[in-house]
């Protein structure tokens, strides 16, 4: 089993849809989670970044973790085709470093 | 722009050959990592350096090799290169442990026939 548990996809919503991805784990001493996102032929790039359990909330973007489940999710709000990208979810002990990722959700937006 | 760049773009190397991928990090990016992206997977930590020293190692065997210099820039090297090691190599840097963001390069892709 893996210690970082995330859906594939293919996910395709229409424009202006409310996005949820999440990712499962299995590792207690992860402590920091951060979610990226990866266009075709580049680098994943930092949307969001917690630490510990809670909310936090960027523009369209929500970030949430809950520790006693092993449970983090991303939403995205009022979503728009400039969305449509792999959306990987990373986690660490020691912050934004050594990461463990999960194996990226396709997301697609509908115009 | 992230301000990390790498080099090659791409790379075709044979089973059992040896490969050196470059990497350009901003300056001031004491600490840099390798993450290996294998088709439709999410990337793998193979190693991270922070002043010149390997301060942390993933799961991958000791033919994968790196080194930080002063000016920077880092060397992945892979030697005895295995099928499954085609894959997108990133790299990525960042200020220092208390530095909140990790920026990426856009990869090498590597390919081994």
């Amino acid at each position: 089993q893996k210690e970082v548990e995330q859906d594939p996809g293919p996910l395709s919503v229409p424009e202006g849809a409310i996005v949820s991805l999440n990712c499962t784990y299995s590792n207690s001493a992860f402590q920091y989670f951060m979610w990226y996102r990866q266009y075709s032929r580049k680098g994943p790039e930092l949307l969001m970044y917690t630490y510990s359990s809670g909310n936090k909330e960027d523009g369209r973007f929500t970030a949430q973790v809950d520790k006693s489940s092993k449970y983090i999710s991303l939403f995205i709000r009022d979503s728009q085709p400039s969305d449509s990208a792999t959306y990987l979810c990373a986690m660490s002990p020691w912050g934004n470093e050594k990461l463990t990722f999960g194996t990226g959700t396709r997301l697609t937006i509908i115009p | 722009e992230t301000g990390v760049t790498q080099s090659p773009t791409h790379l075709i190397k044979t089973r059992g050959q040896q490969v050196t991928l470059r990497c350009s990090s901003q300056s001031g990016h004491n600490t840099v990592s390798w993450y290996q992206q294998a088709l439709g997977q999410g990337p793998q930590f193979i190693f991270q350096y922070y002043r010149e020293e390997e301060n942390g190692r993933g799961n991958f065997p000791p033919r994968f090799s790196g080194l930080q210099f002063p000016n920077y820039s880092s060397e992945l090297n892979v030697n005895a290169l295995e099928l499954d090691d085609s894959a997108l190599y990133l790299c990525a840097s960042k200020g220092g442990p208390e530095d909140d963001t990790q920026y990426f390069g856009p990869g090498t892709r590597l390919t081994v026939l």
